[in-house]
């Protein structure tokens, strides 16, 4: 079965610092992989998926940036942070080509 | 563009009511329905899904029909627990690109005992 790993689980961070969210995967090849921001009280935004190494797709543009190193590994990147970049952060990786398995998500603070 | 729409929350109830938690969907072509649970400080679990219209998902007690009539994938459950009390966000998946999920903004369920 799938396990996704995602650190740092906690992270505070100053206004204008930069950013490195780590994502990997195990027991599958070759997924899907996407990166999510949940704010505080609101839905899921989908932010990057990926389908294979180097491949990126941009849901909204921001400060944000996402890449695919290795086949399970999915980094998401700022170069300076701002306030409103603060919530939950959520990795996922598709299941066939319906369903999506959540990692357990990473909980950033910018300050 | 395809889109989700839940209900408000929060929804607050007591041990043993009924819940219903109301989503309908705006998709082109036919889209598969999902259910995603989230209990807090955790990522989301797949709850339930329907792939096509009449589908009925179930899980954990938890229900919800597939309606094409009225695009609406309603979830219900017949008496819920205190350890129902979590997050619940509809979903669909894409029907212009099925790598990706469409989210409702997620609703709130509190049990009390």
């Amino acid at each position: 079965s799938q396990t996704i790993h995602q650190w740092p689980a906690t992270l505070v961070q100053p206004v204008g610092s930069p950013l490195s969210l780590e994502c990997t995967v195990e027991g599958t090849s070759n997924p899907n992989l996407y990166w999510y921001r949940q704010a505080a009280g609101r839905g899921l935004q989908l932010l990057f998926y990926s389908v294979g190494i180097g491949q990126i797709s941009s849901e909204v543009p921001q400060n944000l940036s996402a890449s695919r190193p290795q086949d399970r590994q999915f980094i998401l990147s700022s170069k300076k942070l701002l306030l409103s970049d603060s919530g939950f952060y959520l990795c996922a990786l598709g299941i066939g080509l319906l369903e999506q398995y959540f990692g357990p998500g990473t909980r950033l603070t910018v300050t | 563009g395809n889109s989700v729409t839940q209900m408000e929350g929060p929804v607050t109830l007591s041990e043993e009511a009924f819940l219903t938690i109301n989503c309908t969907y705006t998709a082109t072509g036919y889209p598969s329905l999902f259910w995603y649970v989230q209990y807090p400080g955790e990522g989301l679990q797949l709850l339930l899904k329907a792939t096509k219209a009449d589908d009925k998902g179930s899980n954990k007690g938890f229900e919800a029909t597939y309606r094409k009539e009225t695009t609406s994938f309603h979830l219900e459950k017949g008496s819920v627990q205190v350890s129902d009390s979590a997050v619940y966000f509809c979903a669909l998946s894409d029907g212009d690109s099925s790598y990706k999920l469409i989210f409702g903004s997620g609703t709130r369920l509190l049990v009390r005992p």
